[in-house]
């Protein structure tokens, strides 16, 4: 079990530019969430995968945001047109989804900054 | 959605004080989970707690899923303790995590 590992661990990019993060799950892992916290709250959701099926989007995820899930594995998060509001840490998260234990652990996060 | 209180927000104690902080939900859940906000941002798990008590060395929790409250014990307290705690939960009815704001709490050597 070599944890959720998450790239790039920092980010910052120009206000206009497309980002991209990636995210690895603990392997027997089927279900997968992204989640995003700002200075001072907890964290919010913004979508999850079951396998690699996108199940629910927040309305947190503009049109600005795709995440996807290829062959239920790893998945990415991307950001087009940046913009200053978009600055937070991006926390990816695992679980098994299902069964008597659920417990969901998380990667290191991307902390993205944009200018 | 699942509304998830915590208190106290903040919290500074003497380094071997004891502590309890609290989380309030307002619907039933399936799983309850405590984390440590490390200062680097990353959640480490706790206690995956969804009803009952379980203890870890000088940390401790308990879950009263009827009465739908969680409260996390700190016992000793040390430096190292000092962060963010976060309680967060899930049911099968949204089947996401709903988190709490937080207690930032502050150990003083």
């Amino acid at each position: 079990d070599t944890g959720v590992s998450q790239d790039p661990r920092h980010k910052i990019t120009k206000r206009g530019q497309n980002v991209t993060f990636r995210c690895d799950p603990i392997s027997e892992h089927n279900r997968l969430y992204w989640y995003r916290q700002t200075l001072g709250q907890g964290p919010e959701f913004l979508t999850y995968f079951q396998n690699e099926a996108q199940l629910e989007k927040s309305r947190l995820l503009s049109d600005r945001f795709s995440a996807e899930r290829p062959k239920g594995s790893f998945s990415t998060l991307e950001i087009q047109r940046t913009e200053q509001g978009d600055s937070a840490m991006y926390l990816c998260a695992s679980s098994r989804g299902t069964g008597m234990n659920t417990e969901a652990f998380f990667g290191q996060g991307t902390r993205l900054t944009v200018v | 959605g699942i509304q998830v209180e915590q208190s106290p927000p903040d919290l500074i104690l003497q380094e071997g004080a004891n502590s309890t902080l609290r989380c309030n939900f307002s619907d039933s859940v399936n799983n309850l989970q405590w984390f440590h906000q490390n200062p680097w941002g990353q959640l480490i798990n706790l206690f995956y707690i969804p009803s009952g008590t379980k203890q870890n060395g000088r940390l401790s929790a308990t879950t009263v899923a009827t009465e739908r409250y969680s409260l996390l014990y700190i016992s000793s307290s040390q430096t190292t303790d000092s962060g963010v705690y976060f309680c967060a939960v899930d049911s099968y009815n949204f089947n996401k995590f709903y988190f709490g704001s937080g207690t930032k709490l502050n150990v003083k050597p």
